[in-house]
């Protein structure tokens, strides 16, 4: 069964750094890339970036560009997103995902609340 | 980038209704759009990709149609399950989301 899990919430204050992971099982981990999407509270769907986990490419959407890191361990199937310094407006969900045209794979989602 | 508008923004339907939200985006892109729905508190689920394929697994009152900048989902007869927000997204040039459609209830 393919899966993509996710770790848990995280509680965090402004300018505090944050890696959260992804990890897939069930498939090649290599074959398909792994997106990152951010849903603010009561808001829609956001693509922030993908990762080619065969070597490590990373693509950003401009609005995410700068704030966070996407990264990949391949030996441990897992993919990460980062931040150095968090801000209040971080405070949201967020999905690694596969396309939906390869399966359609969503984490169960990691909830970040960032509050002084 | 790609921007894809998503309409209506709020529906309102009753159990057995025929429905269809519509998703355009600024340039073609093709077939490659897929729709979700997600219901609160969970990950979005895919439906349809490749514009008019079904994901395994959903039902068949489930359909999707349209290419280039046009697109339709299609709910044949809304079930109590159904009422759930929907996005499109468009995949042919990394991601964009449509803003999304609650369907709720009449």
């Amino acid at each position: 069964e393919v899966q993509l899990v996710q770790s848990g919430a995280e509680v965090k204050k402004p300018g505090e750094s944050l890696r959260i992971s992804c990890e897939g099982s069930g498939y090649s981990f290599g074959t398909y890339w792994i997106n990152w999407v951010r849903q603010m509270p009561g808001k829609g769907l956001e693509w922030m970036g993908r990762i080619d986990p065969r070597d490590s490419q990373t693509t950003y959407s401009p609005s995410f560009e700068g704030h966070v890191t996407i990264s990949v361990d391949k030996s441990i199937n897992t993919a990460y997103l980062q931040w150095t310094s968090l801000k209040t407006s971080d405070t949201a969900m967020y999905y690694c995902a596969r396309g939906p045209d390869s399966g359609g794979y969503w984490g169960q989602g990691t909830l970040v609340t960032v509050s002084s | 980038d790609i921007q894809m508008t998503q309409s209506p923004s709020t529906l309102s339907a009753s159990v057995g209704d025929r429905v269809t939200i519509t998703c355009r985006a600024s340039q073609s892109i093709s077939m490659w759009l897929a729709w979700y729905q997600q219901k609160p508190g969970k990950a979005p689920k895919v439906l349809i990709y490749d514009a008019s394929i079904l994901a395994s697994g959903v039902p068949s009152r489930f359909s999707g149609s349209g290419s280039g900048t046009e697109f339709t989902l299609t709910i044949s007869s809304l079930q109590p399950g159904d009422f759930a927000t929907y996005y499109c997204q468009q995949y042919g040039n990394y991601w964009t989301f449509g803003q999304g459609t609650k369907v709720e209830i009449k």
